[in-house]
């Protein structure tokens, strides 16, 4: 079975600041991982994605992910946080492709000035 | 291009009182998904589409959940009769397809069951 924990329900940073936010996955095969984002009142939208190849991931606003499967980790950075990145993100992984993701319980991101 | 369009964005009920929730995917996109989201988790895969049939529904409670994609388009969830715990977000996303693309979510509808 696969699973997603995310550590720290909340995260909160200074505007400027380095944004880390941890997602450690369980997978019995090679996954794919995923790290979303949802503002308020609003849908899900990818930041972005690993399937294979450069465990590196850059995604958009600014965030990327390094996928390091010795320690089944996909943690989420942003050098530099802005006001406008406060939101709930999801970590998801899937054993199946795109079929079925499964959703961690999501860090609440917030920024003060 | 438009995104996946959920309505009603809100509904509150009694229990016991039926409900359904109306999904109109992104144009072209064959696979279609229903997910619930309760208050502090993610969300969680209730029924998946290909086209018009439902090729995952292991995770929908089909004594009181139902779910229709007629013409393999717009879809329909439904719940008859509401429960207390059905109280959550009721997402719907689409795809172009399974196989390698990404999933688009829609706003959500927020069920209170009162």
């Amino acid at each position: 079975a696969q699973s997603v924990t995310q550590l720290g329900s909340h995260v909160s940073v200074s505007e400027g600041a380095l944004v880390l936010l941890r997602c450690n996955y369980s997978s019995s095969v090679p996954p794919y991982l995923f790290w979303y984002v949802q503002y308020p009142n609003q849908g899900l939208q990818l930041l972005l994605k690993y399937t294979t190849g450069a465990t590196l991931v850059k995604g958009i606003n600014g965030f990327e992910a390094e996928f390091k499967k010795s320690e089944t980790s996909f943690h989420l950075t942003k050098p530099s946080a802005h006001m406008s990145d406060a939101a709930e993100y999801f970590c998801a992984v899937s054993s199946t492709g795109f079929q079925k993701l499964v959703f961690g319980t999501g860090t609440r991101l917030l920024v003060s000035p | 291009e438009a995104g996946v369009v959920q309505s009603p964005r809100y509904k509150i009920i009694e229990k016991k009182q039926p409900v359904a929730f109306w999904c109109n995917p992104i144009s072209g996109h064959n696979t279609l998904y229903w997910y619930r989201q309760n208050l502090g988790q993610g969300p969680e895969l209730l029924i998946r589409y290909e086209n018009e049939e439902a090729v995952d529904d292991s995770q929908l409670p089909k004594d009181r959940f139902s779910a229709e994609r007629l013409k393999g388009v717009d879809s329909t969830l439904k719940i008859q009769p509401a429960e207390l715990g059905d109280s959550a977000v009721y997402l719907c996303a689409s795809s172009f397809s399974v196989v390698a693309d990404t999933q688009y979510f829609g706003p959500g509808t927020r069920l209170t069951v009162l």
